[in-house]
């Protein structure tokens, strides 16, 4: 079965800083998704980014990317210039196929960016 | 904008006493997935219907059933509410035409049983 660990419970870093969560996976599988949904205190789970298995290129939005590293089975998540809006709950997840498989999440990562 | 919506957003019962939460879409999207989240836990999923086939979690206890009437409805019923039940219930769908692979959410229902 899959699984995904978030070994960092809680982080905290100052406004416009850069900070970065970690991810590690467990598949037996060769073609997968990887995610990272934002839960802000209001909790509505929001697609931050995703990045395809088969992809040998980070993906990346705006001021997120992620380190994919395959071999490894590790997918971080990099915030750049960190804006208070920031602020939220980061999951970790991962999906095996298309169509109607589930996500996997990980058990979370409660970010706080200071003023 | 398409998107997800759960009502009520709040929902308070009674031990014991059967509840109904509700998940409209307007991306008309074929799969749709309920998930409970317990308080500072990661989301779990209970079961999904891809159209109108119904597919349940292993884990899922007996007292959780759903039903789906149309593309855009999706409900869960809790039969027999247990404290243990508290949680926010999410909805969330999917297209295997956009790919499939990324869900979205809706803003979740919480559940209170007294």
């Amino acid at each position: 079965a899959q699984t995904v660990t978030q070994s960092q419970p809680e982080m905290s870093v100052q406004e416009a800083e850069t900070v970065t969560l970690s991810c590690t996976y467990d598949t037996s599988e060769n073609n997968y998704y990887l995610f990272w949904y934002k839960q802000p205190p209001s909790r509505q789970m929001i697609l931050v980014i995703r990045q395809e298995a088969y992809k040998q290129q980070n993906a990346t939005e705006n001021r997120f990317s992620v380190n994919f590293q395959k071999a490894a089975k590790s997918f971080s998540l990099k915030i750049s210039d960190s804006q208070l809006g920031d602020t939220a709950m980061y999951f970790c997840a991962y999906s095996h196929n298309f169509g109607n498989e589930k996500l996997t999440f990980g058990t979370g990562t409660r970010l706080t960016i200071i003023p | 904008d398409a998107m997800v919506i759960q009502n009520p957003r709040y929902q308070v019962t009674q031990f014991g006493k059967p509840v109904t939460l509700s998940c409209s879409q307007t991306l008309n999207h074929n799969v749709m997935y309920w998930y409970q989240q317990k308080s500072s836990q990661a989301p779990k999923l209970l079961f999904h219907y891809y159209d109108k086939d119904f597919n349940n979690e292993a884990d899922t206890p007996d007292n959780f059933q759903s039903r789906r009437p149309n593309t855009s409805f999706c409900f869960l019923d809790i039969r027999s509410p247990g404290l243990g039940d508290a949680a926010m219930y999410l909805c969330a769908t999917s297209s295997p035409a956009e790919g499939g692979e990324t869900q979205y959410f809706g803003p979740g229902t919480r559940l209170l049983v007294l």
